[in-house]
């Protein structure tokens, strides 16, 4: 069966400071792979998606990137926080297609 | 551009009624998907029921069924015999043919009353 694992659940970093989002996939191959980020009391903004390895689209210009290094891999970064960064991030996958998206179990960030 | 509409930011239900929670979305494709997504206060994000938009035929997951009237771009989702359980976020979720991902509705928050 497939998994999706995603970490650290917390993160509180200072304005300014890295960001480094971790998600990987286990029990399939070549699944396409999401960022959102769900502010509080809103739904759910996508951020990035891929198909495929290197293959990163970006949905909202921003702060934030996302790479994928490796089939099942997907990191979403920032070289420095905004406050406005805050917000629970979540990674999903799914086959390629209409496909079900599965999500993580999200990481609540906090930029004090 | 698609959209998804959820016009309801919050409802309530007392357990073991019936509610219906509103969608609506506006596409001009002929081929795509809608989801019904539920995230419980661990915000885990779970898949409540999917509908093909070729399928005349409503989709039923258990107590969960939806209303899908193509036409007019609705996909409701009625809860029956609702549960403590079943107080959670619900998202809408468009998948058109035209671009890789969900576009989700903003939620609806919904209360079960013991």
């Amino acid at each position: 069966s497939q998994t999706i694992h995603q970490w650290p659940a917390t993160l509180v970093q200072p304005v300014g400071s890295p960001l480094s989002l971790e998600c990987t996939v286990e029990g399939t191959s070549n699944p396409n792979l999401y960022w959102y980020r769900q502010a509080a009391g809103r739904g759910l903004q996508l951020l990035f998606y891929s198909v495929g390895i290197g293959q990163i689209s970006s949905e909202v210009p921003q702060n934030l990137s996302a790479s994928r290094p490796q089939d099942r891999q997907f990191i979403l970064s920032s070289k420095k926080l905004l406050l406005s960064d805050s917000g629970f991030y979540l990674c999903a996958w799914s086959r390629q297609g209409p496909n079900v998206l599965t999500f993580g179990a999200g990481s609540r960030l906090t930029v004090l | 551009a698609q959209t998804v509409t959820q016009s309801q930011p919050e409802m309530s239900v007392q357990e073991a009624e019936t509610v219906t929670l509103s969608c609506t979305y506006d596409t001009s494709e002929s081929d795509y998907y809608l989801f019904w997504y539920k995230q419980p206060p661990s915000r885990q994000m779970i898949l409540v029921i999917r509908q093909e938009a070729y399928k005349q035929q409503n989709a039923t997951e258990n107590r969960f069924s939806v209303n899908f009237q193509k036409a007019a771009k609705s996909f409701s989702l009625k809860i029956s015999d609702s549960q403590l359980g079943d107080a959670a976020m619900y998202f809408c979720a468009y998948y058109g043919g035209s671009q890789g991902n969900l576009i989700f509705g903003k939620g609806t928050k919904l209360s079960v009353k013991p």
